[in-house]
């Protein structure tokens, strides 16, 4: 079956420090990968994806994720985290085995706490 | 620009009742996404609507079902509301089949809470 992986349900840092939240994806052929954060009582906001291309992706307030084709990981990353960051992160796939590209498959979701 | 928007922010309804969700896409966008988020299953996808066809599925019931207006704006149905339908209904638009389809931006969400 087709599915991404947050296997941190919550992820601590303090602030300052680098952060990294962990996404894997167990899909078949090209998949499309996006990051997505979500504050308490909003919606989702998108912060970046891969499509194609340069590995490194660099997206919104300074995220940025590496995507691993050998270890099928899609990790989100930021140098210098910030107590504003904390908030609910979405790893998410689409591709051909998703019924089509327009059909996000959502992980679990990563709780980030940046501690002062 | 203004984002996408829902309507409404919540909503209750009893058991047996119908619920409609409503949502705007941005400007300039054809397609609209309808998502469920509810308690211990995560989010996920229910319908996927462009130029007013229904173009994907999720697994969800027929009890659940939607169209899309000649502006693009959509609205959601769910019929006969069981009580495990309570959850945050959200909405994303992206630039349709015809230009970028593989963004996709999201409203706040409605919440829907069935008593």
């Amino acid at each position: 079956a087709q599915s991404v992986a947050q296997p941190e349900d919550q992820v601590n840092v303090a602030e300052g420090n680098p952060l990294t939240v962990k996404c894997t994806y167990s899909v078949s052929g090209n998949p499309y990968l996006f990051w997505y954060v979500q504050y308490p009582n909003r919606g989702l906001q998108f912060l970046l994806k891969y499509i194609t291309g340069d590995n490194l992706v660099k997206g919104s307030y300074g995220f940025e994720a590496e995507f691993n084709k050998s270890q099928t990981s899609f990790h989100l990353k930021k140098p210098s985290a910030l107590v504003s960051d904390s908030a609910l992160y979405f790893c998410a796939v689409s591709g051909s085995f998703s019924g089509g590209y327009n059909k996000l498959i959502f992980g679990a979701g990563t709780r980030l706490a940046v501690h002062p | 620009e203004a984002g996408v928007t829902q309507s409404p922010t919540h909503l209750i309804k009893t058991r047996g009742q119908q619920a409609t969700l409503r949502c705007s896409p941005i400007s300039g966008h054809t397609s609209v996404y309808w998502y469920q988020q509810a308690l211990g299953l995560g989010l996920q996808f229910l319908l996927w609507y462009d130029e007013g066809e229904e173009r994907n599925r999720g697994n969800f019931p027929p009890r659940f079902s939607g169209r899309q207006f000649p502006n693009y704006s959509s609205e959601l149905n769910v019929n006969a509301l069981e009580l495990e339908d309570s959850a945050l209904y959200l909405c994303a638009s992206s630039l349709g089949l015809a230009g970028d389809t593989d963004t996709q931006y999201f409203g706040p969400g409605t919440r829907l809470t069935v008593l």
